[in-house]
């Protein structure tokens, strides 16, 4: 158990039909990222907040954003769902100055 | 921009052979490398890390890596393989000592251990 929390496990949904995941970083961790992994694509890095503010940014699509609160949770919401978009949707947390990232169980996102 | 590249993308070794799984990389100042292992539907865990120092790392699951400069290669190792090894594994290159974790990853070599 790497301590970083992920809900929900799975996901079914709709082309069209928008979605959030959430993801609660390790006591102490500041830094958040989102990851998608799919058949084709491989691990794909999305995005990273740290404190609350966007740190990095990966292959994320503009359909899709994120943010942090102030209890350094975050959500990673997607719209306007596509077939492609199905995917393993992960979360990792790591503490300042330091890129060892643990990652969560992940979130499985079936678009139908 | 960094790069990672995983050559085997499947191996297949016998329980109690020894295992190399072969990673090179493109970074173009000092990179931080990592191993992660990640089982069937499981997230991913770090297996080792490699930012300065004695240039073999050592890990769990009597896992090690060696980081060669000159050949941009951070290859993992494991004298003997349990069945219990068979999973993805996944190397990665990060900007060292920042806080922006745009973490690179390899595609990935999957590896099945035969009884």
């Amino acid at each position: 158990d790497s301590g970083v929390t992920q809900t929900p496990k799975h996901l079914i949904t709709a082309t069209g039909q928008r979605v959030t995941l959430r993801c609660s970083p390790r006591s102490g961790d500041l830094s958040v990222y989102w990851y998608q992994q799919s058949l084709d694509q491989g691990l794909q890095f999305l995005i990273q907040y740290y404190n609350g503010e966007e740190r990095a940014k990966g292959n994320i699509l503009e359909r899709f954003s994120a943010q942090q609160f102030p209890d350094l949770h975050s959500e990673l919401n997607l719209s306007s769902l596509e077939l492609g978009d199905s995917a393993l949707y992960f979360c990792a947390s790591s503490v300042l100055a330091d890129n060892e990232q643990f990652f969560g169980p992940g979130t499985r996102l079936t678009v139908l | 921009a960094q790069s990672v590249t995983q050559p085997d993308i499947h191996i297949t070794v016998s329980e109690g052979a020894s295992l190399e799984l072969r990673c090179n990389y493109s970074y173009g100042a000092t990179p931080y490398l990592f191993w992660y292992v990640q089982s069937p539907g499981q997230g991913l865990q770090l297996l080792l890390k490699y930012f300065s120092g004695d240039t073999l790392v050592q890990g769990i699951k009597g896992f090690e890596a060696e980081f060669k400069r000159s050949q941009s290669s951070f290859n993992l190792r494991k004298p003997s393989v349990h069945w219990s090894d068979a999973a993805e594994y996944f190397c990665a290159v990060a900007p060292y000592n920042t806080n922006a974790g745009k973490s690179t990853f390899g595609d990935g070599t999957t590896l099945t251990v035969k009884p």
